[in-house]
């Protein structure tokens, strides 16, 4: 079993649209939590942490669920400019420590 | 907003030479990290650097791999003899560590990459 699991994708969506990536992480032992976005051949961009709490940041959304070892993120109103490859990405640390990454899911917005 | 940054964007050498991949984390992070990308394929971890060692690597990071902080700014990964399958993005992230605001300390941040190509 894969460390971080993720859609394979890909997602292809009309502008506005709503979209979900989900992510399952196999060490229950996991501490922190994140969504990168990542550009053709480009680095990998922190989006945001994911808190067990939920949070947001304008359109984005992510939850965790640490029972379950799952991730999502939520984008609402999709741009053109959302067109990009998602990652999720595990920490084993709270504080520093190796990142996983997933394989990553790749959303393209259409006009 | 700071940023890592990397020298050079692309390497090309020939198989058997040895390359230095230079990085320049944020100033006052503390913890430094190599990840490598091959074409197509996910982003892995090579290691990770804190207090001048090494406090964690992969077992891809073996001894053609080092790393070094030669003086308060630049961090280097050397791969000694390269290898046709050492081609990939090498990114250099950083994260600041436990004197960040809660939650953020174990955000790391990622340099543009090296293109590293093995002919």
């Amino acid at each position: 079993r894969k460390e971080v699991e993720q859609d394979p994708g890909p997602f292809n969506v009309p502008e506005g649209a709503t979209v979900a990536f989900n992510c399952t992480y196999s060490n229950s032992a996991s501490q922190s939590f994140f969504w990168y976005r990542q550009d053709c051949r480009k680095e990998p961009k922190l989006l945001m942490s994911v808190y067990s709490s939920g949070n947001e940041d304008g359109r984005f959304t992510a939850q965790l669920n640490r029972a379950s070892q799952y991730i999502s993120l939520l984008i609402r109103d999709s741009k053109l400019s959302d067109s990009a490859t998602y990652l999720c990405v595990v920490n084993m640390r709270a504080n520093a420590g190796k990142s996983t990454f997933g394989d990553g899911t790749t959303l393209t917005v259409k006009p | 907003e700071p940023e890592v940054t990397q020298t050079p964007s692309h390497q090309v050498t020939q198989m058997g030479q040895e390359v230095i991949l230079r990085c320049v984390p944020i100033s006052n992070h503390l913890y430094f990290y190599w990840y490598r990308q091959i074409l197509g394929q996910k982003v892995e971890f090579l290691v990770s650097f804190y207090n001048n060692e090494i406090s964690e690597k992969s077992e891809i990071f073996d001894d053609q791999f080092s790393v070094e902080r030669p003086d308060g700014s630049n961090f280097t990964l050397k791969i000694r003899s390269t290898k046709l399958e050492d081609s990939a993005m090498y990114f250099c992230a950083s994260n600041p560590g436990q004197g960040a605001a809660s939650g953020r300390h174990n955000e790391q941040f990622f340099g543009p990459g090296t293109r590293l190509t093995v002919l």
